[in-house]
């Protein structure tokens, strides 16, 4: 059990467009998910806290306009990069908190560039 | 400065051989420290969490080792295959709510 999936696994779009990741927990409820950022050879980066039914928390430098958060329901969270640029292009992952536990469980990721 | 630091940056070894990776972390307080397995381009998978009472733990061909008192874990990796090649992560708790991720090591296992 716990499974997060992610989708698209890779997108490309060109600058000024805008596009959305999805991240699902398959297999249980999920109040918190997590998104991050990751470029080549560093670390997660944390960008935001997604609680769902409630406005996202951000990480300090993560502009909030630009990455939109949405948290419908208890096994989705979305993220939308809008207008996007070049140096957008990263990794983005995800992970979840089931209901009432500690462990985060990560997604497989989505490979953004933007063109 | 990174809380989790990471060392070897990376490394190559030949398959069949064991390796030993190092994590040293400031973070304080802490709650439990984590190692994970990143293939490229995937995301992490869990191979092992210790709490602060927790000297090691294993995981098939992993083990970890912790010690709280001088803020040091290591992950083993024995008889390494080539399936190995990854980038194996260690992250570090203060809380259940965040986590701070060291930068990782590569290990490339060559034939």
């Amino acid at each position: 059990g716990a499974v997060v999936s992610q989708h698209p696994s890779w997108v490309i779009c060109k600058s000024g467009t805008s596009v959305k990741i999805e991240c699902r927990s398959l297999d249980f409820q999920a109040t918190t998910m997590f998104w991050y950022r990751q470029f080549p050879k560093q670390s997660l980066m944390l960008m935001a806290t997604s609680n769902e039914g409630s406005k996202a928390t951000y990480e300090q430098g993560v502009e909030k306009d630009k990455f939109l958060i949405n948290h419908a329901s208890l096994t989705l969270s979305t993220l939308t990069v809008t207008s996007a640029h070049p140096e957008d292009s990263s990794f983005y992952i995800c992970s979840a908190r089931r209901t009432g536990g500690a462990e985060q469980y990560f997604g497989p990721g989505t490979r953004l560039t933007v063109t | 400065k990174n809380q989790v630091e990471q060392s070897p940056q990376s490394l190559i070894i030949l398959e069949g051989k064991n390796c030993t990776l190092q994590c040293n972390y400031t973070v304080s307080p802490f709650s439990n420290l984590r190692w994970y397995k990143q293939d490229t381009g995937r995301g992490p998978v869990s191979l092992t969490i210790m709490t602060f009472s927790e000297n090691t733990k294993s995981n098939g061909r992993y083990t970890a080792t912790l010690d709280a008192d001088t803020k040091q874990s290591s992950l083993h990796i024995t008889a390494s295959q080539l399936s190995d090649s990854a980038s194996y992560i260690c992250v570090v708790s203060p809380n259940d709510y965040k986590l701070s991720f060291g930068a990782g090591t590569t290990v490339t296992v060559r034939a």
